[in-house]
């Protein structure tokens, strides 16, 4: 069993609906959880964290934690064409100095 | 906030050729930096760990020799590729955290070409 799991996609919205990516993973023990989005060819970028059981609103991203299902949740509402790119899952698991776990990733495409 | 910046973007070079990759946290002070290589198509894999005034901990199956990682302030960590060959050809990212529980914030990558 993978660490964190994701489903690879490619996960294809239309413009203007909610997107919804999901992510568990196996480490009861982890404490911070992380999503990414990482266009084409560039970098990483962070774009919400989240450490307590529940949801965490930042513009049209919602963050979700269930920690005893081992789950969190990304969801875009409002999706724009620009939010396509792939959404990494990343889990920081307790004494592991820092190392984040990730996810393979998942494709959005969101079509105009 | 958190930025972090990193040089040369692209790099092309002979095979053969020792090439250094700089990391900087612009505006935090970053206990721990992160390496990763990134081939296309394919997910990121972490290569080393890097603390401040210590020796990098490098992933099975990393080269430490091959690989070099310096981190000698809060502020930078360096990466040098020891005479690269066409199979070290890849996207290189580095990423730092404030903390070790907090974010870790990339570079934007350098993308490196070995002829």
């Amino acid at each position: 069993q993978k660490e964190v799991e994701q489903n690879s996609g490619p996960l294809s919205v239309p413009e203007g609906a909610i997107a919804s990516l999901n992510c568990t993973y196996s480490d009861r023990g982890s404490q911070s959880f992380f999503w990414y989005r990482q266009y084409s060819g560039k970098s990483p970028e962070l774009i919400m964290f989240i450490y307590s059981n529940g949801d965490k609103e930042d513009g049209r991203f919602t963050a979700q934690l269930n920690k005893a299902s081992q789950y969190v949740s990304l969801l875009i509402r409002d999706s724009q064409p620009s939010d396509s790119a792939t959404y990494l899952c990343a889990v920081l698991p307790r004494g592991q100095g820092g190392k984040l776990i990730f996810g393979q990733g998942t494709e959005l495409s969101v079509k105009p | 906030g958190a930025v972090v910046s990193q040089h040369p973007s692209r790099v092309i070079c002979k095979s053969g050729t020792s090439v250094k990759i700089e990391c900087r946290s612009l505006d935090f002070q970053a206990t721990t930096m992160f390496w990763y290589r990134q081939f296309p198509k394919q997910s990121l894999m972490l290569m080393a760990t890097s603390n401040e005034g210590s020796k990098a901990t490098y992933e099975q199956g990393v080269e430490k020799d091959k690989f070099l990682i310096n981190h000698a302030s809060l502020t930078l960590s360096t990466l040098t590729v020891t005479s690269a060959h066409p199979e070290d050809s890849s996207f290189y990212i580095c990423s730092a955290a404030e903390g070790p529980n907090q974010p870790q914030h990339f570079g934007d990558g350098t993308r490196l070409s070995i002829l």
